[in-house]
């Protein structure tokens, strides 16, 4: 069964840099997924693709602060020089043929 | 400029129906699959039900099959989505999203709605 597992929390201080992890589960490390985010009471809002040999491409004005990589079954979203708007939830989705999957979402608190 | 706008979202009690509208622009609406996510209160995303670019390919999750029914209008560039049998766990914001690629359904979403809330309660 494919499974995206997010850490539940995380937090990193304005201007410092963070890394969230998005982890699939045994036997789909093959897989590409996509970073989303979400603001406080609003809509997700996509920031990039991200294939297993950590290519990637991003959505429309997503600043070059985002960047993502990858090593094994593990998917990186690297935020550097953190803004307060960076607060938010961030969530990994992943697919097969016939199913979407989303990880559980990690919360961003910047200090 | 993509936009899209849910809407169609409201009270309904327990066992009743309700069509979620989502109005497309800005893109070629039937070169894409088109999806359903919603979020219940403090919860995650959740993905819904897919519908290919054609109408012909239609995919749900296990909470949604039987109850809910996906479908396409390209002449109105509108995403519709039928709720039936509606539960107090179908309580959410749901969203309309745009699949990255053109072509069979099995991409990232690129693009969503702002959402449309479903409370279903007596």
């Amino acid at each position: 069964q494919l499974v995206l597992t997010q850490s539940p929390s995380a937090s990193a201080s304005l201007g410092a840099s963070v890394k969230l992890t998005c982890t699939l589960s045994s036997g789909h490390s093959s897989y590409a997924i996509a970073w989303h985010q979400q603001q406080p009471e609003k809509g997700p809002r996509y920031l990039m693709k991200l294939n297993s040999d950590g290519s990637h491409n991003k959505g429309d004005g997503i600043p070059d602060r985002f960047s993502g990589s990858s090593s094994g079954a593990e998917r990186f979203l690297t935020i550097s020089s953190l803004q307060s708007e960076d607060e938010a939830d961030y969530y990994c989705q992943t697919w097969g043929t016939g199913f979407w999957v989303f990880g559980g979402g990690t919360k961003l608190t910047v200090l | 400029e993509v936009q899209l706008l849910e809407s169609g979202g409201g009270l309904v009690q327990p066992g009743g129906s309700l069509r979620l509208s989502c109005a497309a622009s800005g893109f070629i609406f039937s070169s894409y699959s088109m999806s359903w996510v919603r979020q219940a209160p403090g919860k995650g995303l959740e993905w819904v039900s897919t519908i290919s670019g054609s109408g012909g390919n239609r995919y749900y999750a296990d909470s949604a099959k039987g109850r809910f029914t996906i479908s396409r209008d390209s002449s109105k560039n509108t995403l519709y989505l039928q709720m039936k049998s509606l539960r107090a766990e179908d309580t959410a914001v749901y969203y309309c999203a745009k699949d990255l690629a053109g072509g069979f359904p099995g991409d990232a979403f690129d693009f969503w709605g702002q959402g449309t809330v479903v409370t279903v309660s007596s």
